[in-house]
């Protein structure tokens, strides 16, 4: 079975710094998607990146940005200029491609402090 | 509007009682999915469904069921509710394709069981 790690229960960070999540996965499939959801305390989730296994080149979408070494099954998420709007719990998602299903880490508290 | 909506978004019922939460989609995918978020748990897979005919246990699936009525609904059961599911319960869609295969959730339901 897939498992997602967050190791970072936790994390906080200065307003306009820059703070990096971790993500470690493991899987032996090859196709697969990896994603990075935001939670606020509105409760909804939302996607804030994702990454095809098969791209080598790691994906962005403005100030996220996400480093992805698939051969250590790390996929971080680096948050560039944090706003106070940043603050949020992080999910950290795996998606088996075939299968169809989607595993989530256990979330990371983001703290943004002005 | 919104694209996955919830039914209801709070509920306080008492143990022992049937409870239902209901999901529907706009979104035309085919693919909808009942998950538990517990505090530092991340989410839970209760039940996928690929379409109407395609029903799927998660890893939680106990004490829990489901129907498809349509492509676009999607309920979940709790046949006699205990205290251990209060929760928060998200339904969500997804597709697949290049570039797809995240999840699109609807706003989660907070069920409190007395």
């Amino acid at each position: 079975a897939q498992t997602v790690t967050q190791s970072q229960p936790e994390m906080s960070v200065q307003e306009a710094e820059t703070v990096t999540l971790s993500c470690t996965y493991d899987t032996s499939e090859s196709d697969y998607y990896l994603f990075w959801y935001k939670q606020p305390p509105s409760r909804q989730m939302i996607l804030v990146i994702r990454q095809e296994a098969y791209k080598q080149q790691n994906a962005t979408e403005n100030r996220f940005s996400v480093n992805f070494q698939k051969a250590a099954k790390s996929f971080s998420l680096k948050i560039s200029d944090s706003q106070l709007g940043d603050a949020a719990m992080y999910f950290c998602a795996y998606t088996n491609t075939n299968a169809g299903k989607s595993t989530f880490g256990d979330g990371t508290t983001l703290t943004v402090k002005p | 509007d919104a694209d996955v909506t919830q039914t209801p978004r709070n509920r306080i019922t008492k143990t022992g009682k049937r409870i239902m939460l209901e999901c529907s989609q706009t979104k035309g995918h085919d693919r909808m999915y009942w998950y538990r978020q517990d505090p530092g748990l991340g989410l839970r897979l209760i039940y996928y469904s690929f379409d109407v005919k395609d029903i799927n246990k998660g890893e939680i699936s106990d004490g829990y069921s489901v129907s498809r009525q349509a492509q676009a609904k999607f309920s979940l059961s709790l046949e006699s509710a205990i205290p251990n599911q209060t929760a928060l319960y998200f339904c969500a869609t997804s597709t697949v394709g290049p570039g797809y295969n995240e999840q699109f959730f609807g706003p989660g339901t907070r069920l409190t069981v007395l």
